[in-house]
C-alpha cells in the first residue's frame, strides 16, 4: 500500500532563517506531487505541483521554492522565512491529475 | 477567475439528521468535483468523487450530486452521528490540479 511521509511535524523558525520541509511517498511510482498550505481557518491554498522530476509548477509567487530530486521526494525550501510563511504545510500525492489526492500528516510551521 | 465557494459558517445539526453541505463554482466547468474530510490538525481524507457526466455518487450514508447547470455540488451525510463532526472540503479538477474551496466546518450534537 501507499503511504507517504512528512517532517518535521512541527517547527519554530526565526524571521529571516531557512527552511526545508520534506516529504516522501512510499509504495507508487511517478506520483503527481503537490504542496498546499493552509492559514489559520483558511483554505487550502496550492503552492507547487510537479507530474514528474523536475517539472514542478509554482501557483503563488513567493519566497518559496521547490525541488524534487527524486521521483517520490518533494522538498520544500526558503532562504527566508517571513511572518506570513506561518502555516500548516501538506504534502500530497496522486495518480493522476483527475484523481483524488491523498495528504500527509502536515508540518505546522511557526515563523517567530 | 475560477472561484469554488463553501459557506464558511458552521453548520450544527443533531445526531440521526441528514447534513446537506453545499458547494458552488464560478468561471468555470469543471469535468469533477471532489469532497474531502478534515480533522483539526490533520491533512484531508478524500471521500468521493463525482464526474460531469454523473449526476448522483453514492458511498454508505454519503451522497454527492452534481449540477452542472446550477453550477453547484450537494453533499449529503444520511444519519448523522457525532463522529461526523468535521470539516468538509470541495474541490473542482483542473489540468494537473485541483482547486479547493475553504469548507464548511459541521458539528453533529448528540
Amino acid at each position: 500500500s501507499q503511504t507517504i511521509h512528512q517532517w518535521p511535524a512541527t517547527l519554530v523558525q526565526p524571521v529571516g532563517s531557512p527552511l526545508s520541509l520534506e516529504c516522501t511517498v512510499e509504495g507508487t511510482s511517478n506520483p503527481n506531487l503537490y504542496w498546499y498550505r493552509q492559514a489559520a481557518g483558511r483554505g487550502l491554498q496550492l503552492l507547487f505541483y510537479s507530474i514528474g522530476i523536475d517539472q514542478i509548477s509554482s501557483e503563488v509567487p513567493q519566497n518559496l521554492s521547490a525541488s524534487r530530486p527524486q521521483d517520490r521526494q518533494f522538498i520544500l525550501s526558503s532562504k527566508k522565512l517571513l511572518l506570513s510563511d506561518s502555516g500548516f504545510y501538506l504534502c500530497a500525492w496522486s495518480v493522476a491529475a483527475y484523481n483524488e489526492q491523498f495528504f500527509g500528516p502536515g508540518t505546522r510551521l511557526t515563523v517567530l | 477567475s475560477q472561484k469554488i465557494e463553501q459557506n464558511s459558517e458552521a453548520l450544527n445539526i443533531q445526531e440521526g439528521k441528514t447534513a446537506t453541505l453545499t458547494c458552488n463554482y464560478t468561471n468555470y466547468s469543471p469535468a469533477y468535483l471532489q469532497w474531502y474530510r478534515q480533522d483539526p490538525g490533520r491533512g484531508p481524507v478524500f471521500l468521493l468523487l463525482i464526474r460531469e457526466n454523473e449526476k448522483e455518487k453514492r458511498k454508505e450514508r454519503l451522497k454527492v450530486t452534481f449540477d452542472t447547470t446550477l453550477k453547484q455540488s450537494l453533499f449529503h451525510i444520511t444519519a448523522s452521528q457525532p463522529a461526523d463532526s468535521a470539516t468538509y472540503l470541495c474541490a473542482f479538477g483542473g489540468y494537473q490540479k485541483v482547486t479547493f474551496g475553504t469548507g464548511t466546518k459541521l458539528q453533529v450534537i448528540p
